[in-house]
């Protein structure tokens, strides 16, 4: 079946330092991606919606100019957290919709994990 | 705003037990319900699915029900097992295609 990645896994950063997580659609093509964060015993938060070719739509009260996102080709998507800082440490994961069969059924990555020290 | 709530933040049940789990949903316009289970340091797993146009499905140990006059969601889970240990959220399919999550239930199964 369809399969969504992501990369890294787990990361550990210094405060103030950029992370770079990317999110591919292994086996179909994704022109929407999703991006979630959940924090430790919590929900997951929609974050944005990644749109490949234009730019990303974001959620109210998320910050666009410290999480980047680039929808580059149909099947990655990237998330980068500029200047990272110790709150920021979180889950974060991606989900794409395929639509190749006709049921846009959503797949999850399995999210990468981001410690900022 | 929107919101999909759940009422138990934590269930627990013996092995061999049926689970209900629970989910409270607020945009009546909302068409379809999606319960998923997530395992500690995982991506959520997609569990079961129901329309708004249904009231029951059924899976493999796993049924889905729906009442859309009190806007309530649960999942059922015949013969529980250890491995159903995870935490389960409903989701909401909004008219904007995102997906908005529940708080999520803790379903622990003891022997």
């Amino acid at each position: 079946g369809a399969v969504v990645s992501q990369h890294p896994s787990w990361v550990i950063c210094k405060s103030g330092t950029s992370v770079k997580i990317e999110c591919r659609s292994l086996d179909f093509q994704a022109t929407t991606m999703f991006w979630y964060r959940q924090f430790p015993k919590q929900s997951l938060m929609l974050m944005a919606t990644s749109n490949e070719g234009s730019k990303a739509t974001y959620e109210q009260g998320v910050e666009k100019d410290k999480f980047l996102i680039n929808h580059a080709s149909l099947t990655l998507s990237t998330l980068t957290v500029t200047s990272a800082h110790p709150e920021d440490s979180s889950f974060y994961i991606c989900s794409a919709r395929d639509y190749g069969k006709g049921t846009g059924e959503l797949f999850f990555g399995e999210g990468s994990r981001l410690t900022v020290l | 705003g929107e919101s999909v709530g759940l009422h138990l933040p934590t269930l627990s049940v013996q092995e061999g037990d049926n689970s209900i789990i629970n989910c409270a949903y607020s945009n009546s316009a909302s068409d379809y319900f999606i319960w998923y289970k997530q395992e500690s340091g995982k991506g959520p797993q997609f569990i079961i699915d129901i329309r708004s146009n249904m009231d029951k499905r059924q899976g493999q140990r796993v049924t889905v029900l729906l009442n859309k006059t009190v806007k309530h969601l649960s999942l059922q889970i015949a013969a529980t097992q250890p491995g159903d240990s995870a935490v389960y959220f409903c989701a909401e399919n909004s008219y904007t295609d995102k997906l908005i999550f529940g708080t999520g239930t803790r379903l622990q199964v003891f022997p």
